[in-house]
């Protein structure tokens, strides 16, 4: 079984639309992330949580929440998408004392459009 | 502001030798990571370096250079399997982590 789930792998959504991705992992990892991906423009980081009490903004927060239910799920909302939401979204956990500071371990991702 | 360079694409051929350069700009910078993502796959981790010099797995090694602001992955014997995208990530205690936009390499017979 794989270590990070993702929930849908695909969507499809209007604008306007309330959409929620979820995470679950069972790596016992105390960080998660959430990340978008454009073409060219590589990831880049929405929100990160490094317990289930701790939620910080990423980069580019706007237009996105997220709930940490557990140390093992994290999901991230789009209150009312948008076109421009469209992309390909990862979640990704790590945890400083595996060894290797920082690695962070990504889900197999969700493809979202939004119409 | 916070920011990773890297060339958006590299063609190789097979068997030889590829370098992917990387040059960030970011405050309170600790270290360098590099992944891997194939098509339609997850980043997967390759690497890290917290301090100057080189770290070797296997085939690929890594290269940081604090003073430079610059670090490469050295990919050696390479393979068809290793035509991918690949993405270095800053960490720093400013804004967590910062992936560059990827280099797309692919690798001829």
């Amino acid at each position: 079984d794989a270590d990070v789930t993702q929930t849908p792998r695909n969507r499809i959504t209007k604008t306007g639309k309330r959409i929620m991705l979820e995470c679950s992992q069972t790596k016992g990892h105390d960080r998660m992330y959430w990340y978008r991906q454009d073409p060219g423009l590589g990831l880049r980081l929405i929100y990160y949580s490094f317990d289930v009490k701790d939620i910080n903004k990423g980069e580019i927060s706007d237009g996105y929440s997220v709930s940490r239910q557990a140390q093992a799920k994290f999901s991230l909302s789009l209150e009312s998408a948008i076109p421009n939401q469209t992309a390909l979204y990862f979640c990704a956990t790590s945890d400083l004392t595996s060894g290797v500071q920082e690695t962070q371990y990504f889900g197999p991702g969700t493809r979202l459009l939004v119409l | 502001g916070q920011s990773l360079e890297q060339p958006s694409e590299v063609t190789a051929v097979e068997g030889a030798i590829v370098q992917i350069n990387c040059t960030y700009q970011t405050s309170g910078f600790y270290g360098l990571s590099w992944y891997q993502q194939h098509d339609g796959g997850a980043p997967t981790f390759l690497s890290y370096n917290g301090l100057d010099g080189l770290e070797e797995t296997g085939r690929f090694s890594s290269f940081l250079s604090r003073s430079d602001s610059y670090g490469y992955l050295l990919l050696q014997e390479l393979q068809m399997k290793d035509s991918a995208s690949y993405f270095c990530a800053a960490y720093s205690s400013a804004s967590k982590i910062i992936f560059g936009s990827g280099t797309r390499l692919s690798i001829r017979p």
